[in-house]
């Protein structure tokens, strides 16, 4: 079982919210770490848009809109970037990421369609 | 301007080897973590390796530990990773990344733009 989970693909619609997970490997508790949220879009190395641990300990990458923020859920054990007012340039791939056992790990990614 | 320049790679046989490059520029080399992330056409992002700023402290992926080493050259602001015993897998952009402090944690805040790595007879 990989350690961070993603969907593979995520649809929604201009103006909408969009919520996109990271689910952490059973036995990883994802109240201990630090979640990375990255995006990439074709062509482009990714870009860090924003770190989640607490509402209390959470920083913005400079120059990322506020209507991209992250939280937990901690009953599904997942990391969770919410994207609201979507707009078509917000189309893109979104990885997660953690330190664990002295590695860096990426989720597989979400596919993000704006349509 | 801060920046992040990546080259050496190659059309290379399998078993072969490759050094790649990444020149860093704008910023304090020496002062930054650095890492490899690799991603192989279509796929995912896959963390490749680590280096702590002084070069002291190296991490490695599973998929590449005995077969790459990283190095740099704070001097030079320069980070290499050394490829041996490659293999098609290994097909990929490979990417240099700054690791820089935020918060309470470690980010990679800049990105240079990849070198293409294609292992294949």
């Amino acid at each position: 079982q990989a350690v961070l989970t993603q969907p593979s693909s995520l649809s929604a619609s201009p103006g909408a919210s969009a919520s996109l997970t990271c689910t952490l490997r059973s036995g990883i508790n994802v109240g201990s770490y630090m979640i990375f949220w990255y995006q990439q879009k074709p062509g482009s190395p990714p870009q860090y848009l924003l770190t989640y641990k607490s509402d209390s300990d959470k920083q913005q990458g400079s120059g990322v809109p506020s209507r991209f923020s992250g939280s937990k859920d901690a009953s599904a054990n997942a990391g969770i970037l919410l994207i609201s007012g979507l707009q078509s340039e917000d189309e893109a791939d979104y990885y997660c990421m953690i330190w664990h056992s002295s590695a860096w790990v990426f989720g597989g990614g979400t596919k993000l369609t704006v349509l | 301007e801060v920046q992040l320049v990546e080259s050496g790679g190659d059309l290379v046989q399998p078993g072969g080897s490759l050094r790649l490059s990444c020149a860093a520029s704008g910023f304090s080399f020496s002062g930054y973590e650095m890492n490899w992330v690799r991603q192989a056409p279509g796929k995912r992002l896959e963390w490749v390796s680590y280096i702590s700023n002084s070069g002291a402290n190296k991490y490695y992926a599973d998929s590449v530990m005995g077969r790459f080493t990283v190095s740099r050259d704070n001097a030079k602001n320069s980070l290499s990773l050394q490829m041996n015993s490659l293999r098609a897998e290994d097909t990929a952009v490979y990417y240099c990344a700054r690791e820089g402090p935020l918060g309470g944690g470690n980010v990679f805040d800049i990105w240079g733009q990849g070198t293409m790595v294609t292992v294949s007879s």
